[in-house]
């Protein structure tokens, strides 16, 4: 069983149009995050959510919006595509926001806007 | 600000070669340390951890860390490559505050001729 999986693994949309990606993870941990990879492989956080509750938001456009239905799960919609949001989006998760123990990735989801 | 710094962006070695990638981090307070690897089109995974005791560190794959405080550095070693190790790594900090996150270095390209 994967631990924390991702769907679509690829998303080509254009300009304009709004998409969401899912995240579920099942071990079992309280806190959730989203981060961006860029063409450089740069690794940068979005947002952190632990037990449903937003507690990282990083600057980023309020055209990105998470969303925790519960502590399993962690979506992110984003509205109005721009070119510049093409990149590799990583859910991530640990056994708690203050975790020692690191990250567990998911496989991330290439997002892809012409 | 805090940042993690890693000044080798692409590295080639020959297979047997010995290995030594930096990892600066500004922060003075105190950090969980890691070692992420990206193998290409992967996910993270975690290579090795640093939160107490021991500086120096061993984790999968053969790879060790050596935690040094008064440098705020947390270098990557392998004495001897293989092919396999071709990936992308990354040296990551845990910085405690409210709301920990994990800061990720711009990474290391690592080739590893045949």
């Amino acid at each position: 069983d994967t631990a924390v999986s991702q769907t679509p693994k690829y998303l080509v949309t254009q300009m304009g149009n709004d998409k969401s990606i899912k995240c579920e993870q099942n071990l079992g941990h309280d806190t959730m995050y989203w981060y961006k990879q860029d063409s450089k492989k740069f690794l940068k956080i979005m947002f952190s959510y632990n037990n449903k509750e937003l507690i990282i938001n990083e600057t980023v456009p309020n055209r990105f919006s998470p969303k925790s239905p519960d502590k399993a799960h962690l979506n992110l919609h984003i509205n109005s595509l721009e070119l510049g949001d093409s990149a590799v989006y990583f859910c991530a998760s640990s056994d708690g926001p203050r975790s020692q123990y690191g990250y567990t990735f998911g496989s991330g989801t290439r997002l892809t806007v012409v | 600000a805090q940042s993690v710094s890693q000044h080798n962006h692409h590295v080639i070695l020959s297979e047997a070669a010995s290995l030594e990638l930096g990892c600066n981090y500004s922060y003075g307070g105190t950090v969980n340390l890691f070692w992420y690897v990206q193998y290409p089109g992967q996910h993270l995974q975690l290579l090795l951890k640093y939160f107490s005791g021991d500086p120096l560190v061993k984790g999968i794959k053969g790879f060790e860390a050596e935690f040094i405080k008064s440098k705020f550095s947390f270098n990557l070693r392998k004495p001897s490559v293989q092919w396999s190790d071709t990936a992308e790594y990354f040296c990551a900090v845990n910085v405690y505050s409210s709301a920990s996150k994990i800061i990720f270095g711009s990474g290391t390209r690592l080739s590893i001729r045949p």
